[in-house]
């Protein structure tokens, strides 16, 4: 139990273009949502918790304007790298939990290349 | 201060050895602890978590927890080479259930 999948797996876009990372919960319900960016070689960093309908909250030093996040149902949230610039390709991860004490899973990660 | 503190490493064992791996944190509130195995180019993967104190065992996995030392190990017997990757420990405070702490990782490698 407890799968989280997230699309797509890898994505190469042009810069000034926006690109759609997807996040689903298969098998629960996912009040909370989290959105982490790695760069290579470097611990994860949360950029942000989507919470089912309301706004997310974002780490000091993201940019909610560039990363939307829209948590429209208890298994889906979206991250919308807008107008992407090379520098924000990375490795963007989501995870979510199933109930209030259980571990964190991790989706398979989404790897952006901005050209 | 950090909030989870992990020896980056690289932390090399001969394969068969067993492999040792540590983190400390700060809260001494924190009830929930997690490891997780991050391969190269991939997401984290959870290997073992531990709320109570003393030993849990899974496997070839034994995860320790010392809350008067604040201080979570892993242990990995009888290590493989396909072990080989960096371990990220992980910690939940009392205070919030939302609210995850990584360490930096820990790069393992198990050479043959």
């Amino acid at each position: 139990g407890a799968v989280v999948s997230q699309h797509p797996s890898r994505v190469i876009c042009k810069s000034g273009t926006s690109v759609k990372i997807e996040c689903r919960s298969l098998d629960f319900q996912a009040t909370t949502m989290f959105w982490y960016r790695q760069f290579p070689k470097k611990s994860l960093m949360l950029m942000a918790t989507s919470n089912e309908g309301s706004k997310a909250t974002y780490e000091q030093g993201v940019e909610k304007d560039k990363f939307l996040i829209n948590h429209a149902s208890l298994t889906l949230s979206t991250l919308t790298v807008t107008s992407a610039h090379p520098e924000d390709s990375s490795f963007y991860i989501c995870s979510a939990r199933n109930s209030g004490d259980s571990p964190l899973h991790f989706g398979n990660g989404t790897r952006l290349t901005v050209t | 201060q950090k909030e989870v503190e992990q020896n980056s490493g690289p932390l090399s064992v001969p394969e068969g050895a067993i492999a040792s791996l540590n983190c400390t944190y700060s809260d001494r509130g924190s009830q929930s602890f997690f490891w997780y195995r991050q391969y190269s180019g991939k997401s984290p993967e959870l290997i073992m978590f531990i709320y109570s104190n003393g030993d849990k065992e899974d496997g070839r996995f034994t995860a320790q927890l010392n809350k008067a030392s604040q201080y979570v190990s892993l242990l990995i017997r009888d290590s493989q080479p396909s072990d080989s990757a960096t371990y990220l420990c992980a910690v939940n405070p009392l205070y919030n259930f939302n609210k995850f702490y990584f360490g930096s990782g820990t790069k393992l490698n198990v050479k043959p």
